[in-house]
């Protein structure tokens, strides 16, 4: 089983609002990772989760927060958003070594009005 | 700074035909290399992978190259089909402790009937 989910599926909340986004992956995979996509560009880096523990932080502001509760599961917390960061939200996941293969989930769409 | 960048943006292909897209890469230390398909409103799907010890890859009618001497990656796609239409990224891994993945621009692969 190679597959990674992620909820809800679109989301859309307002600039004071709070809200989470949700990754799962049951494949027993160490390392999690959250991604930001804006159309027609290459997913950038945001997060790296590895063994539980935060290991990249890629200069994200603040008003994003993520969290590894378990190994199966990976969260990203929203608070205070602004419109340009509406984007497609993506969750990976690999083994843990630097050369394994990274696994998507299909992503939130994500409208900040 | 380090890059992955590809030389044609959008690639029309008859279907049947062969496809050839390209990437070049600027990280002589990169030991990983995948490329990924993303069809719209959909997260990255792994296609095939390879390592810096090898040349070539082949998989069910995808075919990675590898030129580490002119830092080059291509993926070709035999009897191109209409399902094969999507957006294609390459990614390079340089290692480290986290598999952290630097993307190319992405090319978009039109299939004509």
């Amino acid at each position: 089983d190679t597959e990674v989910t992620q909820t809800p599926k679109h989301l859309v909340m307002g600039m004071t609002n709070k809200k989470s986004l949700k990754c799962e992956q049951h494949m027993g995979h160490r390392a999690m990772y959250w991604y930001k996509q804006k159309a027609k560009k290459p997913p950038e880096l945001m997060f790296v989760y590895s063994y539980e523990k935060l290991s990249i932080n890629e200069s994200v502001p603040s008003r994003f927060s993520p969290e590894c509760p378990n190994s199966s599961l990976l969260n990203l917390h929203l608070h205070a958003l602004q419109p340009e960061d509406s984007a497609l939200y993506l969750c990976a996941t690999t083994w843990a070594g630097s050369t394994d293969t990274q696994y998507f989930g299909p992503g939130t769409r994500l409208t900040v009005l | 700074g380090e890059s992955v960048g590809l030389h044609l943006p959008t690639l029309s292909v008859q279907e049947g035909d062969n496809s050839i897209i390209n990437c070049a890469y600027s990280n002589s230390a990169s030991d990983y290399f995948i490329w990924y398909k993303q069809e719209s409103g959909k997260g990255p799907q792994f296609i095939i992978d390879i390592r810096s010890n090898m040349d070539k890859r082949q998989g069910q009618r995808v075919t990675v190259l590898l030129n580490k001497t002119v830092k080059h990656l291509s993926l070709q796609i035999a009897a191109t089909q209409p399902g094969d239409s999507a957006v294609y990224f390459c990614a390079e891994n340089a290692g480290g402790t986290a598999s952290k993945l630097t993307f190319g621009t992405g090319t978009r692969l039109q299939v004509t009937l």
